[in-house]
């Protein structure tokens, strides 16, 4: 059974500092990967998806990485902004066919203080 | 282009009482996910619907939870009678379909508070 996990649950950094946030998950027989941003009281907003055969995507400041044999990713934010404080969730879709069995990590709650 | 819709954006009731979480997905989005998310956790799918059919709720418990999606496009999620675990964040998301790339449209859903 797939599980996904993120390490740290919370994380503080001073603005500007460069950060990264890590996802890992169990089984390697990924289709794709996906990093959500959630501010409190909202849903998840996509912020980048990687496919399975792909290793990195860049989004303005943010980028994620791959690793499937490690079950690893890690997104990275450059030059943190007080804007960035929400919680970052990662999610693995198994297979090609459909969402059904998206599983979701638990997230982590970052605040970049001013 | 509108999101997602998600009334009401909080509700309190007591157990054992009835409640309906509305969704309005993006205009043109076939298909409709409701999730429920709760605190700490990431979201768990309860059951998904391809137009107006009920394609996998597998997760949704059956006994207390229904839902329907009448002419494939709002949708209402249902819990009679509420439980002081249903306390949680339920999350309606929908996407164009379930290709390769769709990516998913959640609203700002429902916190439900059973007391």
């Amino acid at each position: 059974k797939q599980e996904v996990t993120q390490i740290p649950a919370a994380l503080s950094v001073p603005e500007g500092e460069n950060l990264v946030l890590n996802c890992s998950f169990t089984d390697s027989a990924i289709y794709n990967l996906q990093w959500f941003r959630q501010d409190p009281g909202k849903g998840l907003t996509s912020l980048l998806l990687i496919q399975s055969s792909q290793r990195e995507q860049t989004s303005g400041r943010l980028n994620a990485s791959l690793d499937k044999s490690s079950g690893r990713s890690t997104l990275y934010i450059a030059a943190s902004q007080p804007g960035d404080s929400a919680t970052y969730l990662c999610a693995v879709r198994p297979d090609e066919t459909s969402y059904d069995k998206v599983i979701f990590g638990p997230g982590t709650s970052l605040s970049v203080i001013p | 282009e509108a999101g997602v819709v998600q009334s009401p954006r909080y509700k309190i009731i007591e157990k054992k009482q009835p409640v309906a979480f509305w969704c309005n997905p993006i205009s043109g989005h076939n298909t409709l996910y409701w999730y429920r998310q709760n605190l700490g956790q990431g979201p768990e799918l309860l059951i998904r619907y391809e137009n107006e059919e009920a394609v996998d709720d597998s997760q949704l418990p059956k006994d207390r939870f229904s839902a329907e999606r009448l002419k494939g496009v709002d949708s209402t999620l249902k819990i009679q009678p509420a439980e002081l675990g249903d306390s949680a964040v339920y999350l309606c998301a929908s996407s164009p379909g379930t290709g390769t790339d769709s990516p998913l449209h959640f609203g700002n859903g429902t916190r439900l508070t059973v007391t």
